[in-house]
């Protein structure tokens, strides 16, 4: 059964403290592994899509990697703004299917 | 450009009640998704449709229905209501390019349902 971790569950920072949220995978035939951020009461927004171990994406503060068991979403410098929550969803075969396997996210809180 | 719509935003049903959420989407996207969230949980997949007039079931389908009548519309049904069934309903949209399916998916702002 494809599983999908992520971790912290919760993450606290100051502004401009730099950190990572990590989202580990067990699938089998992996088409893509995507971030998304939701903010309170919103549907999630879309970030980045990575297909490849060793693939990195960027945007403004935000840089996601993937390797063969895992995913990180680096942010550097973070601001308030950057306050939601972070998703990680993974997209495999499965029986003719490609799933679609989210999860649980990471709450993070940036303070001023 | 509204992207996804979904409607209504906040509904309170009794048990047994029956409704229907709806979903628009104006980006012409062949795909589109139902799904759950609840504390804890991720999001899971209740039906989906590859296209005009067809749908599928996905992990939690049990008490819900859906039609995807017209390209742009998705309908999810709830027959008779459960308390079970209070949770944070999305929908979702995404567009296959190249013959790949992995493209980004388009949310909707939810559907907040409490069943009393």
């Amino acid at each position: 059964e494809d599983q999908v971790t992520q971790s912290p569950e919760a993450l606290r920072l100051q502004e401009g403290e730099s950190s990572s949220l990590n989202c580990s995978y067990t699938v089998s035939g992996l088409r893509g592994l995507f971030w998304y951020r939701q903010d309170p009461g919103k549907g999630p927004e879309f970030l980045f899509t990575l297909y490849s171990a060793g693939e990195e994406k960027e945007k403004e503060r935000l840089k996601a990697t993937l390797t063969k068991k895992e995913s990180f979403l680096h942010i550097t410098a973070p601001k308030p703004e950057d306050s939601a929550t972070y998703l990680c969803a993974v997209q495999a075969e499965s029986g003719g299917y490609q799933k679609v396997t989210f999860g649980t996210g990471t709450k993070l809180q940036v303070i001023p | 450009n509204a992207g996804v719509t979904q409607t209504p935003k906040f509904r309170v049903l009794k048990t047994g009640q029956s409704m229907t959420l709806l979903c628009a989407q104006d980006m012409n996207h062949e795909y589109m998704y139902w799904y759950r969230q609840d504390p804890g949980m991720g999001l899971r997949l209740i039906h989906y449709s590859v296209g005009e007039g067809t749908t599928a079931k996905g992990e939690v389908p049990d008490g819900y229905n859906v039609s995807r009548l017209k390209k742009q519309n998705f309908l999810l049904g709830l027959e008779s209501a459960a308390p079970s069934q209070t949770s944070v309903y999305f929908c979702a949209s995404r567009q296959p390019t190249g013959g790949r399916e992995d493209t980004e998916a388009f949310f909707g702002q939810g559907t907040r349902l409490t069943v009393v």
